[in-house]
C-alpha cells in the first residue's frame, strides 16, 4: 500500500515562499502509471487542487494559481515538492499531497497546516 | 473552468438512514465524477469514482449514478461513523475542481 507524507515548515511569513516536500513509500514516483498532485484546504472550505506531476517532469497547474507554483520531482529521494511564492494569509491552509489517478486522487497524505503570519 | 456545486450543504439523518447528496457540474463531464467522504481532521478519502465504481474496500452501502452534469451519491443504511463530510469532484478537464462539500450530521 502506498503511502505519503507531507513535510515542511508549518508557518511561513507573507510575501515569501512555501515550500513543501512529499515522500512517497511503497510505490514509485517514478511510475508511468500515475501523475503526483498537490492539493490545498483551508479551514471549512472544500478542496482546491494546486496542480500535479508526471514521472517524465511535465507538469499541469491551477490557472489560479499558476503564477506562483512549481511542482518538481526527486526520483532519486521518490520526493515530489511543491513552492508557492509571495504568499499571503489567503494561501494558509492544509496541504495534502496525493496519488493521482489521472481523473481522480486515490491515496492522500495525512496534510500539514501551513499558516501565513508575520 | 468547470464549477461543481453540491447540495444540500448540510443534512441531518439517523443511523439506519437512507440518505441522497446531489452534485451538478456547470458543463457536461461525461461520467467522470468522484466523491470523497472526509472525517474531521483526516485527509479526504475516496469512496467512488467514474461516477458509480467503488473504491477497494468501501462497503457496498455507498453508490453513485447520475451523467454529464448531474450526479448523486447514496449511502443506504447510515453507519455511525459515515457521518462526515462528502465531497464530489470532476475528473473531466483541468483545473480539477471540487464541490463544496455536504456536512452528514447525526439528527
Amino acid at each position: 500500500q502506498v503511502q505519503l507524507q507531507e513535510s515542511g515548515p508549518g508557518l511561513v511569513k507573507p510575501s515569501q515562499t512555501l515550500s513543501l516536500t512529499c515522500t512517497v513509500s511503497g510505490g514509485s514516483v517514478s511510475s508511468g502509471s500515475y501523475y503526483w498532485s498537490w492539493i490545498r484546504q483551508p479551514a471549512g472550505k472544500g478542496p482546491e487542487w494546486i496542480g500535479r506531476i508526471y514521472t517524465s517532469g511535465n507538469t499541469d497547474y491551477n490557472p489560479s494559481l499558476k503564477s506562483r507554483v512549481t511542482i518538481s520531482l526527486d526520483t532519486s529521494k521518490n520526493q515530489f515538492s511543491l513552492r508557492l511564492t509571495s504568499v499571503t494569509a489567503a494561501d494558509t491552509a492544509v496541504y495534502y499531497c496525493a496519488r493521482d489517478r489521472v481523473f481522480y486522487f486515490d491515496q492522500w497524505g495525512q496534510g500539514a497546516l501551513v499558516t501565513v503570519s508575520s | 473552468d468547470i464549477q461543481m456545486t453540491q447540495s444540500p450543504s448540510s443534512l441531518s439523518a439517523s443511523v439506519g438512514d437512507r440518505v441522497t447528496i446531489t452534485c451538478r457540474a456547470s458543463q457536461n463531464i461525461n461520467t467522470l465524477l468522484n466523491w470523497y467522504q472526509q472525517s474531521p481532521g483526516k485527509a479526504p478519502k475516496l469512496l467512488i469514482y467514474a461516477t458509480s465504481k467503488l473504491q477497494s474496500g468501501v462497503p457496498s452501502r455507498f453508490s453513485g449514478s447520475g451523467s454529464g452534469t448531474d450526479f448523486t451519491l447514496t449511502i443506504t443504511s447510515l453507519q455511525p461513523e459515515d457521518f462526515a463530510t462528502y465531497y464530489c469532484q470532476q475528473g473531466f478537464s483541468s483545473p480539477r475542481a471540487f464541490g463544496q462539500g455536504t456536512k452528514l450530521e447525526i439528527k
